[in-house]
């Protein structure tokens, strides 16, 4: 199957600061990526649909200028968590797809890890 | 509006038979997918169903009824490694997304 990485893995930074998360499609071309937040034992919360050369796409309720997405490339979409704070600390997820057959079959990353201090 | 039910927790033990169910309420409805998480891992695709019936891949196969808007994943033969979530995700062409219900963790014992 397709390969999604995600960096970096972990991240743990002081509240006020901005991260920024990676996602990177290695062996195809995606022009849809999707970017999730997932709590302890709770399920995978789409958070925004990102599409290559567009705006994303930002679900209910999750802040556009808190969590910016930028899709500049077929194969790169990045997540920048601006003023984070505690309550950002999450396990935020990307994945990836480039027609209907792998939005419903997506791959996804390994996942980045953010605790805000 | 949109649901999804899920039960919250199965256990079972090796070499047995196991069925996670999934119902549904949604608009747009094109299908079911069903995903595996390890703690801390990603996400990971186990099946499709468009149709209604049975697909089967290996241990694992999924069912779909769509006038019930119900479906299932059956895992057989259970390993200790099938220890993890299960989530059910409808998949909605409108929104061109899928939507992951609240997961199945399911525990495999000895």
């Amino acid at each position: 199957g397709a390969v999604v990485s995600q960096h970096p893995s972990w991240v743990i930074c002081k509240s006020g600061t901005s991260v920024k998360i990676e996602c990177r499609s290695l062996d195809f071309q995606a022009t849809t990526m999707f970017w999730y937040r997932q709590f302890p034992k709770q399920s995978l919360m789409l958070m925004a649909t990102s599409n290559e050369g567009s705006k994303a796409t930002y679900e209910q309720g999750v802040e556009k200028d808190k969590f910016l997405i930028n899709h500049a490339s077929l194969t790169l979409s990045t997540l920048t968590v601006t003023s984070a704070h505690p309550e950002d600390s999450s396990f935020y997820i990307c994945s990836a797809g480039g027609t209907s057959e792998t939005i419903r079959r997506q791959y996804f990353g390994p996942g980045t890890r953010l605790t805000v201090l | 509006g949109q649901s999804l039910e899920q039960p919250s927790e199965v256990t079972a033990v090796e070499g047995a038979i196991v069925q996670i169910n999934c119902t549904y309420q949604t608009s747009g409805f094109y299908g079911l997918s069903w995903y595996q998480q390890h703690d801390g891992g990603a996400p990971t695709f186990l099946s499709y169903n468009a149709l209604d019936g049975l697909e089967e891949t290996g241990r694992f196969s999924s069912f779909l009824s769509r006038s019930d808007s119900y479906g299932y994943l059956l895992l057989q033969e259970l390993q200790m490694k099938d220890s993890a979530s299960y989530f059910c995700a409808p998949f909605t062409g409108g929104g061109n997304k899928l939507t992951f219900g609240t997961g199945t963790q399911l525990k495999v014992e000895l």
